[in-house]
């Protein structure tokens, strides 16, 4: 199964500012997924980044707040603009599936404070 | 879209009893996975079930796709085990993102 490096795994950001999330993939997937858990809630699911075109966003979710790149098959960022203290949240990126039997994978989250 | 459920929301353990946590989905799926989230919020991979029975080590699951439910046994639980759990379902492995249930928080006391 996939193998995901996901930094920085906290960060702590003043309001106004913008947060870059990275996500590195051990191996080529098509798709990537990004999710937002606010607290004590379960993940909502912000965007799919297929490498090469635009990403599709989530209803509730525009580019302009989250912009989104995926320069090659094994990598990805999400950017958190503008950022208030809603914001507040872990934010996981996602990949995998497939037919190999193993299922997605995450990366273990990146948990931002806004203040 | 599909929906998926979990039950119980909450549940209190003494540490050394078993439980069982389940899962329904509204509709025919081709992968389901049950996670574990930990303190630190990191999502720990513990079964990809679409069908069938898997165990591993005091963890359990079991699918039963035609009557669209799963279940999670968690037998001698000990206060690691506390934790979130999520499952989650996907319509197309790979092509489609997955959908999580709202989770069960397991809280296993000394």
């Amino acid at each position: 199964s996939a193998v995901i490096s996901q930094k920085p795994s906290r960060d702590i950001c003043q309001r106004g500012t913008s947060l870059t999330i990275q996500c590195q993939v051990d191996s080529q997937v098509t798709m990537m997924f990004w999710y937002r858990q606010q607290p004590g809630q379960s993940l909502t699911l912000i965007a799919t980044a297929n490498q090469g075109s635009e990403a599709t966003y989530e209803s509730g979710f525009v580019i302009d707040k989250f912009p989104i790149s995926r320069p090659n098959l094994t990598f990805s960022t999400l950017t958190v603009s503008n950022m208030s203290p809603e914001d507040s949240s872990i934010y996981l990126c996602s990949a995998g599936g497939g037919r190999g039997g193993y299922g997605y994978t995450f990366g273990s989250g990146t948990r931002l404070t806004v203040v | 879209g599909i929906q998926v459920e979990q039950s119980p929301p909450d549940l209190i353990l003494q540490e050394g009893a078993n439980s069982t946590l389940r899962c329904n989905f509204s509709d025919s799926v081709n992968n389901l996975q049950w996670f574990h989230q930990n303190p630190w919020g990191q999502l720990i991979n513990l079964f990809y079930i679409p069908s069938g029975t898997k165990q591993n080590g005091r963890l359990s699951a079991t699918t039963v796709a035609t009557e669209r439910y799963s279940l999670l046994y968690i037998s001698s639980s000990q206060t690691t085990d506390s934790g979130v759990y999520f499952c989650a379902v996907d319509l197309d492995s790979g092509n489609t993102p997955l959908v999580f249930g709202k989770g069960t928080r397991l809280s296993v006391i000394a």
